[in-house]
């Protein structure tokens, strides 16, 4: 089975600091195949990151995405109120689709 | 750009089937780039694909829920639906239609608003 493990599972930073979010990927996958996405209470999630670096249409550059092994970094580099959210990795593999746990971002 | 959004009943009883479709527009259904998909997320939990369907009918579920689930595609109305039999209250959830691009790079990029269904006799 193909498991996502996001930490922390909630992470408490001020406006304008740094924000470094991880997922492990219990196996190898291809780059190709990992998004990270963000959710607001009462809202859809929307795509953030794909192909784990590149950003989508809309997303400030301040979001950005890497990979080192099985584990993919998501960084937002300075905090804007409007960041603090749920955030879900997502990988693709042999025809199924898996999310992450989530990590929620909260104002400190 | 794709607009999504799922129909269908609020409350379903428990040992039915739910029934929800998805309506696309601003794109056609029968894109050779994408995918249709299904997610849910219980109250206050995180996000479970349900499973994903290409135009040409070939589907993909979640081995979880792969005795239960059916997606179906309707390219002349651009619809797919899903339908979840023998429900229970831990199917409670917000479900999304979302579409799923499918090229070099694989990813969920537009998603309906959600519709909460309760499973509740």
């Amino acid at each position: 089975e193909f498991v996502l493990t996001q930490s922390p599972g909630t992470l408490s930073l001020s406006p304008g600091e740094r924000a470094t979010l991880s997922c492990r990927a219990s196996q190898s996958i291809s780059s190709s195949y990992l998004a990270w996405y963000q959710q607001k209470p009462g809202q859809a999630p929307r795509v953030l990151i794909y192909g784990a670096s590149s950003r989508a249409t809309g997303i400030p550059e301040r979001f950005s995405g890497s990979r080192s092994g099985t584990d993919f970094t998501l960084t937002i580099s300075r905090l804007e109120p409007e960041d603090f959210a749920v955030y879900y990795c997502q990988q693709y593999g042999s025809s199924l689709y898996t999310f992450g746990q989530g990590t929620k971002l909260e104002i400190k | 750009q794709l607009q999504l959004q799922e129909s269908g009943p609020g409350l379903v009883k428990p040992s039915e089937t739910l029934s929800l479709t998805c309506t696309v527009s601003g794109g056609s259904i029968s894109s050779s780039s994408y995918y249709w998909g299904w997610i849910r997320q219980p109250p206050g939990k995180g996000l479970e694909w349900l499973g994903s369907i290409y135009f040409s009918g070939s589907t993909f579920y979640n081995p979880s829920l792969k005795s239960r689930i059916t997606i179906s595609v309707g390219t002349s109305k651009n619809q797919f639906s899903l339908k979840l039999s023998s429900v229970t209250a831990a199917d409670t959830a917000v479900y999304y239609c979302t579409s799923l691009y499918a090229d070099s790079v694989v990813f969920f990029d537009y998603w309906g608003q959600g519709t909460l269904v309760t499973v509740s006799s």
